[in-house]
């Protein structure tokens, strides 16, 4: 079984000070890792993904992830908040092996922007 | 580029009625998710199908039917509506065998169940 923890339902950040949003993973087998940021009344858009290669992966929108296995951490790092930033971000892992791939989300984090 | 397509956008229904959402993937995706996101929650995986053939199964009702057709698309029924049953329905697909299991989702149905 698999299972994700979010640290923080929500998150306020300044504009241009760094968002830092935290992912802890349960599995009992290698995990694929996703990130995937959700605007209000729309679906969820894939930020970046981590699949067994490089452990600092670099996705859209100037955000990155580090997944640190000793941790079991895969937390989402952006420099500098930008406005258009505001959404609920879900940190989700899936089982390398299963024919399916479901993905098993986290609670979500809501980030707030303030200008 | 070509997104997940899932209809309708808005579905109002009330109690014991029945419902059919309908998905089409990515083309030249074969694998189909489902997932339903109540208010405030995260999503959760309902069901799968690869290749017409069911793939996974998570919590989904009895009352809930899915299958994939031949031109890979995919019909969630849900009979027997409940409140409870108020949520977003996310479709997702994927391309079995692509390196990374990344799953490209749409813009959901919201069914409202009065």
């Amino acid at each position: 079984a698999q299972s994700v923890t979010q640290l923080g339902s929500h998150v306020s950040v300044s504009e241009g000070a760094l968002v830092l949003l935290r992912c802890n993973y349960s599995s009992s087998v290698p995990p694929y890792l996703f990130w995937y940021v959700q605007y209000p009344n729309q679906g969820l858009q894939l930020l970046l993904k981590y699949t067994s290669a490089a452990t600092l992966v670099k996705g859209i929108n100037g955000f990155e992830a580090e997944f640190k296995k000793s941790e079991t951490s895969f937390h989402l790092t952006k420099p500098s908040a930008h406005m258009s930033d505001a959404a609920e971000y879900f940190c989700a892992v899936s089982d390398q092996y299963a024919a399916g791939n479901k993905l098993t989300f986290g609670g979500g984090t809501r980030v707030l922007v303030k200008p | 580029a070509a997104g997940v397509i899932q209809s309708p956008r808005h579905l109002i229904k009330e109690k014991r009625e029945t419902a059919t959402l309908k998905c089409y993937p990515i083309p030249r995706h074969d694998t189909v998710y489902w997932y339903q996101q109540g208010p405030g929650q995260d999503p959760q995986f309902l069901i799968s199908f690869y290749e017409k053939m069911q793939s996974d199964k998570g919590s989904i009702p009895d009352r809930f039917s899915a299958q994939q057709f031949s031109d890979y698309h995919s019909e969630l029924n849900m009979s027997s509506l409940e409140l409870g049953d108020s949520a977003l329905y996310f479709c997702a697909s994927s391309q079995h065998g692509q390196g990374g299991g990344e799953q490209y989702f749409g813009p959901g149905t919201r069914l409202t169940v009065t």
